[in-house]
């Protein structure tokens, strides 16, 4: 069965910093994997995917994470944060066969101005 | 850009009644998704349908959960008879099937805070 571990479920960085959010994930076969955002109030919304394609994913709003299969892992990135990249922060992945996706307990990022 | 809402934003219910929380998937989708997060813990998968029927469940969709597709647009999830447990943010989702699989981005609607009292 497949599984995600988001470790730090709260984060802080200062403004301009770089922007490490962790995810690790289980799965006997290839995963998807995906990251979305949530701010507050809305709904979750796709940041980027990963689908077997490129290892390095670049997604919207300047992030990008990287498929590390030796690490079992898909950690977001994003060189310099902004205010407005305070929000809730999910990784996914999908299941194999089927349709549904596993999710992380999230990871909450606050920008310190 | 097309998004997936819901409503109620907030619905507050007593133990033992009936709630239907609502969605309206983006229109030319057709894989839709009910997730709910107990608060503090994961976003949990309940449901999936498609075709007019449930393709997938989860453990935790027992009996007292069902979901209707009524007309062309809503997308309904009922709880029959709350639980306290049964209190969470219930997320539903659509998905547009260009690869038909696991590939498929799933939209998310804002979700719907369920409180059971």
């Amino acid at each position: 069965a497949q599984s995600v571990t988001q470790l730090g479920s709260h984060v802080s960085v200062s403004e301009g910093a770089l922007v490490l959010l962790r995810c690790n994930y289980s799965s006997s076969v290839p995963p998807y994997l995906f990251w979305y955002v949530q701010y507050p109030n809305q709904g979750l919304q796709l940041l980027l995917k990963y689908t077997s394609a490129a290892t390095l994913v670049k997604g919207i709003n300047g992030f990008e994470a990287e498929f590390k299969k030796s690490e079992t892992s898909f950690h977001l990135t994003k060189p310099s944060a902004h205010m407005s990249d305070a929000a809730e922060y999910f990784c996914a992945v999908s299941a194999f066969t089927g349709n549904q996706f596993y999710f992380g307990t999230g990871t909450s990022l606050t920008v310190i101005p | 850009e097309p998004e997936v809402t819901q409503t109620p934003s907030h619905q507050v219910t007593q133990m033992g009644q009936e709630v239907i929380l609502r969605c309206v998937p983006i229109s030319n989708h057709l894989y839709f998704y009910w997730y709910r997060q107990i608060l503090g813990q994961k976003v949990e998968f309940l449901v999936s349908f498609y075709n007019n029927e449930i393709s997938e469940k989860s453990e935790i969709f027992d009996d007292q959960f069902s979901v209707e597709r009524p007309d062309g647009s809503n997308f309904t999830l009922k709880i029959r008879s709350t639980k306290l447990e049964d209190s969470a943010m219930y997320f539903c989702a659509s998905s547009e099937p260009v690869s038909g699989g696991p590939k498929d981005t799933q939209y998310f609607g804002p979700g719907t805070r369920l409180t059971v009292l």
